[in-house]
């Protein structure tokens, strides 16, 4: 059964500090690691994917992929309180390339 | 910017009856996803779609559901006789390519009674 975990929190920053999500995988074979954003009662938004281990910058958003630990981490920069909301991450890499979601992580910006 | 839809929104039925969710994926993917998610809970994989026929399926897709590729646009999840535990938003996804970036559409809420 391939797993990806992810702390439930609340996460709770405040305006300007940086959040830290973290999520860990299972199967080793996973090739793809996307992280997505779910508003409540939306459907999840693609904030931005990593396939290399390493950092990858986006804006105020960095991905973090460490294959030998198999953990994968998105840091928010200058978070603002429009930045709250569930953090969603996702896993793929078998054949039919379905994704594989954690729980997600509820952040919560404060002002 | 194109965008997967879905209708309906919402759709409320009674324990047993059929229901039928609509999707129409971004007119240049080749792979299509159906995901559901009861409230609360995270996101599952139900089926993966491509060259017309279902690619893989999880173990929540059993016999009382089926996908349909109808025509050149509409990808749909047919479910034939409705439980309680159907009740969840169920997300339609498409992507060009089988390891890209899966683009999901706004969801179906599905309420069974």
């Amino acid at each position: 059964q391939k797993e990806v975990e992810q702390n439930s929190g609340p996460l709770s920053v405040p305006e300007g500090a940086i959040a830290s999500l973290n999520c860990t995988y299972s199967d080793r074979g996973s090739q793809s690691f996307f992280w997505y954003r779910q508003y409540s009662g939306k459907s999840p938004e693609l904030i931005m994917f990593i396939y290399s281990n390493g950092d990858k910058e986006d804006g105020r958003f960095t991905a973090q992929l460490n294959k030998a630990s198999q953990y994968v981490s998105l840091l928010i920069r200058d978070s603002q309180p429009s930045d709250s909301a569930t953090y969603l991450c996702a896993v793929n890499g078998g054949s039919n390339y379905k994704l594989t979601f954690g729980k997600g992580t509820l952040l919560t910006v404060n002002p | 910017e194109p965008e997967v839809t879905q209708t309906p929104s919402h759709q409320v039925t009674q324990m047993g009856q059929e229901v039928i969710l609509r999707c129409v994926p971004i007119s240049n993917h080749l792979y299509f996803y159906w995901y559901r998610q009861i409230l609360g809970q995270k996101v599952e994989f139900l089926v993966s779609f491509y060259n017309n026929e279902i690619s893989e399926k999880s173990e929540i897709f059993d016999d009382q559901f089926s996908v349909e590729r109808p025509d050149g646009s509409n990808f749909t999840l047919k479910i034939r006789s409705t439980k309680l535990e159907d009740s969840a938003m169920y997300f339609c996804a498409s992507t060009v390519t089988g390891g890209q970036t899966q683009y999901f559409g706004p969801g179906t809420r599905l309420l069974v009674l």
